[in-house]
């Protein structure tokens, strides 16, 4: 299974936009990136994901090295409700081996 | 409203006894996924299933088995807990990956404790 590889941790400000970086030399053509988040004591949730093209939505975007060894994960307005452990995911797409297997996530401290 | 239910929330059992984990889906997903995670880790995946199909990750221990008898429900049975298996227990579904890569739904987990 390919791998990612995300810092431990990170901090930044409130109302700042933060980027989260996440390397996977090791991708194959048919692996999306996805990016989910954990809030304590919740499941994970979605954020964003893409395969080539960098990608928008309400929550955040996601900017795709050219190469795809790399991703980074953009939220443009950091809040405090944005404290998270933040994950960088590759989905195999491939037939019968479709899954999400987690690496070891980046957590993201807010200040006030 | 809440499309993937993890029951119960919490779970005490004691070492050694079988305790079954359960997850129910309204989301009519192909997809269904058991992940373990541990204090302070990543998710780590156990098994999940295609419809029917099984698909047990490698170094999943034979303690831990799964049934889905159909595409809303879907259960994780640990035979003979030990202290170790403590953990919290996420239940996932999403559609076919290759079908339109899409999103994965995650249930609240099933925080599991053994005495």
């Amino acid at each position: 299974d390919a791998k990612t590889t995300q810092p431990n941790s990170m901090e930044s400000n409130e109302e700042e936009p933060v980027h989260l970086p996440c390397n996977h030399s090791t991708i194959s053509g048919t692996d999306y990136i996805h990016w989910y988040r954990q809030l304590p004591s919740q499941g994970p949730e979605y954020v964003i994901h893409g395969l080539t093209s960098n990608v928008n939505n309400r929550m955040a975007s996601l900017a795709i090295a050219e190469d795809r060894k790399s991703s980074t994960l953009i939220l443009h307005r950091a809040t405090l409700r944005d404290a998270a452990v933040y994950y960088c995911i590759l989905g195999s797409s491939d037939f019968g081996n479709e899954k999400l297997t987690f690496g070891t996530g980046t957590r993201l401290t807010i200040i006030p | 409203d809440a499309m993937v239910i993890q029951n119960p929330r919490y779970q005490v059992t004691q070492f050694g006894k079988p305790v079954t984990l359960s997850c129910s889906q309204t989301l009519n997903h192909n997809v269904m996924y058991w992940y373990q995670q541990k204090s302070s880790q990543a998710p780590k995946l156990l098994f999940h299933y295609y419809d029917k199909d099984f698909n047990n990750e490698a170094d999943t221990p034979d303690n831990f088995q799964s049934r889905r008898p159909n595409t809303s429900f879907c259960f994780l049975d640990i035979r003979s807990p030990g202290l170790g298996d403590a953990a919290m227990y996420l239940c996932a579904t999403s559609r076919a990956f290759r079908r339109s890569n899409t999103e994965a739904f995650f249930g609240q987990g099933t925080r599991l404790t053994v005495v």
